[in-house]
C-alpha cells in the first residue's frame, strides 16, 4: 500500500513562472491537505480538499495560489507568477475522511526554489 | 499569532536518558493534540496523540502529558535512542477544524 506520493521532489522556477505541485493520496483516502514549511518555520496549513471540493482554504494566499482535487487524478497545488518568497517545502497529507481531526499521513514534500 | 508554541528550537540529550519536549498552546478551544516526528528530506510521521479528556497517553517509549489548566503538553521519550534524533512537531486542533502545527524542536541524541 503506497504512501502519499508527491512530485516532483525538487522544483526550480524563475520569478514569474508557474509552479505545479502534485499529490496522490494514499489508497482509499479521499481527503487531502496542503501545508507549507518556510525556512526555520513550522508547518502552515494552506488548504483542505475532498474530491472535487475545497473544504477549507483559509490558509491560502489570496492571489496566485490555487488548489484542486479532481474526481480522477492527483491533487494539484498551483502557484502562478512565483516570487522568491514562495521558496519553501510544500507537504501534502491525506486521511481516510472520517474527520478532519484524525491523524494525517504526509508525503515527502516538494522543495520549491525560486531563482 | 502563533497558537501552538514550541519555545525550544533544539534539545540535546544523552543516549539512554529521558528526552522531554515541551509545547504550549493559546487556543482554549483545542481539544486534540498530536506529536509528529520528521527526518530530513522526509515528510512528518505521526507519533502519538491525546484527547483533552485525558491527561496522559503512553505508547511504548513515548508518553504525552497534557496539562489543560496550564495549556501545556509535553512528550517524554525514555530511554532516548540514536534513531530518535529528528525534528518533533507539536500540533493541535479544535473540534472539526484543521490541525495547527508548532515550529518544531530539533532533538539530538548524543552517544
Amino acid at each position: 500500500n503506497a504512501g502519499v506520493m508527491q512530485n516532483p521532489r525538487h522544483l526550480v522556477r524563475r520569478r514569474g513562472q508557474e509552479a505545479r505541485l502534485r499529490c496522490s493520496p494514499m489508497k482509499g483516502h479521499s481527503h487531502v491537505y496542503w501545508y507549507r514549511q518556510l525556512p526555520e518555520e513550522g508547518l502552515k496549513f494552506m488548504v483542505y480538499l475532498q474530491k472535487e471540493n475545497i473544504i477549507d482554504e483559509s490558509g491560502m494566499p489570496k492571489e496566485r495560489f490555487s488548489a484542486e482535487f479532481p474526481k480522477e487524478g492527483p491533487s494539484i497545488l498551483r502557484i502562478q507568477q512565483v516570487v522568491r518568497g514562495d521558496s519553501a517545502a510544500y507537504f501534502c497529507a491525506s486521511s481516510p475522511g472520517q474527520g478532519i481531526r484524525e491523524k494525517l499521513f504526509f508525503g515527502s514534500g516538494t522543495q520549491l526554489s525560486v531563482l | 499569532d502563533q497558537q501552538v508554541k514550541q519555545n525550544s528550537p533544539s534539545l540535546s540529550v544523552q543516549e539512554g536518558r529521558i528526552s522531554i519536549l515541551n509545547c504550549d498552546y493559546t487556543n482554549s478551544m483545542f481539544d486534540y493534540f498530536l506529536w509528529y516526528k520528521k527526518y530530513p528530506a522526509e515528510g512528518p510521521t505521526f507519533l502519538i496523540s491525546i484527547s483533552s479528556i485525558k491527561d496522559k497517553n503512553e505508547d511504548g517509549r513515548f508518553t504525552v502529558f497534557l496539562n489543560k489548566s496550564a495549556k501545556h503538553l509535553s512528550l517524554h521519550i525514555v530511554p532516548s535512542q540514536p534513531g530518535d534524533s529528528a525534528v518533533y512537531f507539536c500540533a493541535a486542533s479544535a473540534r472539526d477544524d484543521k490541525i495547527i502545527f508548532g515550529k518544531g524542536t530539533r532533538l539530538h541524541i548524543l552517544p
